[in-house]
């Protein structure tokens, strides 16, 4: 059973457009969300996070937003820029006995055309 | 941000040996280590979580016999591929927090190749 779920496996935006990503989550325990960029054969890099007591954050040209009754978060980026170009993980945690463990979706492919 | 480095960035390795991946965080103390496997095309799956001192805890379906796991400090972990299959290449990322309520940093991630 997947709890966390990005059901667009790819994306593709013209440069300097928004672009949205999706996220949807089963676990209502779910407390803390987070977004990561991923580059091939790279380790995920922290892109932006948002906790459950809190609708939207936003830092530069990302916003996250969530909406807990739908159990639906989404991750803005505007403009878009070519180097966006990644792949986006949506991930979610419940801290439980002090260690968060991360429940990562499949990802959305991100492509930025110039 | 907090850096955490993962050796070896490749590796392959023969069938039947063992091969041992660190995960080093640099500049942090990482009280919990988080170690992930991704398939190809797939999300990154959860392998096991270590608590510096303590034996890891280790996800449903994972063998803990031959995915060896230490965290002898508070900014070394260690997997152990042990026996290592073909079926056992894939790509495989470490993590780290410092505390509960902070973002994990990730490693850069071990592409291990069995032959």
């Amino acid at each position: 059973d997947q709890q966390v779920k990005q059901n667009s496996p790819s994306l593709s935006v013209q440069e300097g457009r928004i672009s949205i990503l999706n996220c949807d989550y089963t676990n209502s325990m779910f407390d803390y969300f987070l977004w990561y960029k991923k580059y091939p054969a790279e380790g995920p890099t922290f892109l932006i996070s948002i906790s459950s007591i809190k609708d939207k954050n936003e830092d530069g040209r990302f916003t996250v937003f969530l909406n807990k009754s739908a159990k639906h978060l989404s991750l803005h980026i505007v403009p878009s820029q070519p180097g966006d170009s990644a792949v986006y993980f949506c991930a979610a945690s419940s801290a439980q006995g002090g260690s968060e463990k991360l429940v990562f979706g499949k990802g959305t492919k991100l492509t930025v055309n110039p | 941000g907090a850096v955490v480095s993962q050796h070896p960035s490749r590796v392959i390795c023969k069938s039947g040996t063992s091969v041992k991946i660190e995960c080093r965080s640099l500049d942090f103390q990482a009280t919990t280590m988080f170690w992930y496997r991704q398939f190809p095309k797939q999300s990154l799956m959860l392998m096991a979580t270590s608590n510096e001192g303590s034996k890891a805890t280790y996800e449903q379906g994972v063998e803990k016999d031959k995915f060896l796991i230490n965290h002898a400090s508070l900014t070394l972990s260690t997997l152990t591929v042990t026996s290592a299959h073909p079926e056992d290449s894939s790509f495989y990322i470490c993590s780290a927090i410092s505390d509960p309520n902070t973002e994990a940093f990730f490693g850069q991630g071990t592409r291990l190749t069995v032959v």
